[in-house]
């Protein structure tokens, strides 16, 4: 299986920040790669796929970077509902796999 | 729209089996693939495996194998996750998931854009 980290584990950051969260997978999976936003006790919500691609209806202070092995997801002016847990996938495999998370929480 | 509504909670004893289901609605249902994720308490994301829903193919993670069946039901828009041989670890919310893919002009991409609203389910003596 395509093993994801994910880097930091969490981070605090205030309103108006710019955060850059990063997901590296264990192979080279080209742009294969999606991010989800998690708030606690929903599902998992699309934001990006295809490394890059941000999913229609999401706002565009979200945007996504990489290929190969090394992802980035960017949230370049944070709003009080982006505070959550954001998870990277994989579908290069025809065996998905998460990262473990980053939690992106209030300073 | 697209929807999937699961099957409410359930508590189950170590050593039982679960089966959950998953009803899609407001697409072709034989025409996408159908996911299973789970989320223990406090924890991230973990994929158990999928089904075609058009030829009934699988694919199961290894940590899940001989554990876990899907199957489906296309009279009844309806995809089905069964777990045997229950632990306290299996206690966790399971989401189903519809599949969706993408075309450019290079290549061929796949998401999860579709969730169900998950099921708790609950391993406890």
């Amino acid at each position: 299986d395509v093993q994801m980290t994910q880097s930091p584990s969490s981070l605090s950051a205030s309103v108006g920040d710019s955060v850059t969260l990063t997901c590296r997978a264990g192979q080279n999976i080209n742009t294969d790669l999606n991010w989800y936003q998690q708030k606690s006790g929903k599902a998992p919500k699309l934001l990006i796929f295809a490394a890059s691609s941000l999913l229609s209806g999401v706002p565009s202070r979200f945007s996504g970077s990489g290929s190969g092995t090394d992802f980035t997801l960017t949230i370049s002016s944070l709003q009080p509902e982006d505070f959550a847990t954001y998870y990277c996938q994989q579908s290069y495999s025809t065996v998905f796999t998460f990262g473990p998370g980053t939690k992106v929480d209030l300073k | 729209q697209v929807q999937l509504v699961q099957s409410g909670a359930e508590v189950k004893k170590p050593g039982a089996s679960v089966k959950v289901s998953c009803k899609a609605s407001g697409y072709t249902f034989i025409t996408y693939a159908v996911h299973w994720v789970r989320q223990a308490p406090g924890q991230s994301l973990e994929w158990l495996g999928w089904i075609n829903a058009g030829n009934g193919n699988t694919k199961y993670s290894q940590i899940f194998q001989g554990r876990v069946t899907i199957t489906r039901d296309t009279a009844a828009s309806t995809v089905y996750m069964e777990l045997s041989s229950l632990r306290s670890e299996d206690t966790a919310v399971y989401y189903c998931a519809r599949l969706t893919g993408y075309s450019d002009s290079s290549d061929y991409y796949e998401y999860l854009q579709h969730w169900g609203q998950g099921t708790l389910v609950t391993v406890s003596s």
